[in-house]
């Protein structure tokens, strides 16, 4: 079993609708949870980056953390065709950002 | 800043041939990352640098492959012998400490090996 497990999708939806992107993982250890938007042919890019469990929410993107279910969501509301992209979820534990660990990515495509 | 700096953006060998791929880190980062990323592996951690100072090489797949960092702006990739599995996107990401800021990443080298 991976440490982190997330659906490559690919996940196709119109423009406006609500994207849910999730990931699971195995190490309680985890505390930092991080999102990247890769978009084709560029490097990963962060997006939205939280500590431990609960919400953060940053213009249309909202992040959740559920430790407890070891369970993190990236939501996407009003979804754009610029939202068209790859989506990496990431973790960490405390004081070692240098073990890194990414799920396998969700390719996103918003249909206009 | 002009972020993470990569070359070649796309590289075409022949199998056997040596490879090198370069990065210029962020300014102030004191840790660099090379990363693989392929289809089947995703984003696959190689080795890192801390001060110029490699920490952990666990990644790196074979002898074949090296990396240097002789100083703070400029860190290598070989690879030599290559082969055409060792075709990939090659990632340099660079990061400012252990405070859990993640990571900043170049546009990567395509690199196919025919």
């Amino acid at each position: 079993q991976k440490e982190v497990e997330q659906d490559p999708g690919p996940l196709s939806v119109p423009e406006g609708a609500i994207v849910s992107l999730n990931c699971t993982y195995s190490n309680s250890a985890f505390q930092y949870f991080m999102w990247y938007r890769q978009y084709s042919r560029k490097g990963p890019e962060l997006l939205m980056y939280t500590y431990s469990s609960g919400n953060k929410e940053d213009g249309r993107f909202t992040a959740q953390v559920d430790k407890s279910s070891k369970y993190i969501s990236l939501f996407i509301r009003d979804s754009q065709p610029s939202d068209s992209a790859t989506y990496l979820c990431a973790m960490s534990v405390p004081n070692n950002n240098n073990d890194m660990r990414f799920g396998a990515g969700t390719r996103l495509t918003v249909k206009p | 800043d002009a972020g993470v700096i990569q070359s070649p953006r796309h590289e075409v060998t022949e199998m056997g041939q040596e490879v090198t791929l370069r990065c210029k880190p962020i300014s102030g980062h004191d840790y660099l990352f090379w990363y693989r990323q392929t289809m089947m592996r995703g984003l696959e951690l190689l080795i890192y640098f801390n001060n110029n100072v490699p920490i952990d090489d666990s990644g790196m797949p074979e002898d074949r492959f090296s990396a240097k960092m002789p100083n703070a702006s400029f860190s290598t990739l070989k690879i030599q012998p290559s082969e055409p599995r060792d075709s990939a996107v090659y990632f340099c990401a660079s990061s400012p400490g252990t405070g859990d800021y993640g990571y900043t990443f170049g546009s990567g080298t395509r690199l196919t090996v025919v």
